[in-house]
């Protein structure tokens, strides 16, 4: 039982690339978030997935969209990667919004 | 947007010295959280609680969610090296008919050698 993993683990990216992060959870879960970390500051969210096929937008959406194909499976997308998105990336997955929310390790992202 | 005050930013203690620190809000929360991060892992769960005045331990960690449903501590005792780390609360609320947590800046916990 792996829980939740990411990939990958550090990226280094110039303004303006592209790139996808895969987060994937093996525990049945509906819930999947992602999130982003910046010091000094709490996690805040910036999309999250009530179940497979569904979308939708947290506090810092913006530059940011998502897909949710599969159950297992949460994508977070960067079309246009600006510097202001350097930050540690984490995802998250719960049976519900009501429950505990596992944490997978994060994608440590710099954007120069 | 909602904002948690979670104070203080850091700590640095003696091993075996016991710990406070706390979290307050303007918004009322259903659930109080508690994570703790060791460097370069996502957050853990400690612990949650979901009723006013409720005062729960784990261990040797123990919080409290305020009689207002604004604020909440957690205690630790007689510290441990292991117990290193950044301490992050989290509130629960509802937003768009679904329930999101409002995340506090952290407190980072360092153990004086």
């Amino acid at each position: 039982n792996a829980g939740v993993t990411q990939t990958p683990k550090f990226r280094v990216l110039k303004t303006g690339q592209s790139m996808t992060l895969l987060c994937a959870q093996d525990m049945n879960h509906e819930y999947m978030y992602w999130y982003r970390q910046d010091p000094g500051m709490g996690l805040r969210l910036i999309h999250y997935s009530v179940g497979e096929g569904t979308t939708a937008k947290g506090e810092v959406p913006d530059g940011y969209n998502v897909s949710r194909l599969k159950k297992q499976n949460f994508l977070l997308g960067l079309e246009s990667a600006a510097p202001s998105q350097t930050s540690v990336y984490f995802c998250a997955s719960s049976y519900s919004g009501l429950h505990t929310q596992y944490f997978g390790p994060g994608t440590r992202l710099t954007v120069l | 947007g909602q904002q948690l005050n979670q104070s203080p930013q850091s700590m640095f203690i003696q091993e075996g010295e016991d710990v406070s620190m706390n979290c307050t809000s303007s918004s009322i929360f259903n659930t109080w959280l508690w994570y703790k991060q060791d460097p370069g892992e996502g957050p853990v769960l400690l612990i949650a609680l979901y009723k006013a005045g409720e005062l729960t331990s784990n261990g040797r960690l123990t919080a409290q969610f305020g009689i207002t449903r604004k604020d909440s501590f957690l205690n630790i005792s007689a510290s441990i090296p292991s117990d290193v780390g950044i301490y992050f609360c989290a509130g629960q609320i509802v937003m768009d008919s679904n329930y999101q947590l409002i995340w506090g800046a952290g407190t980072k916990l360092i153990i004086k050698p």
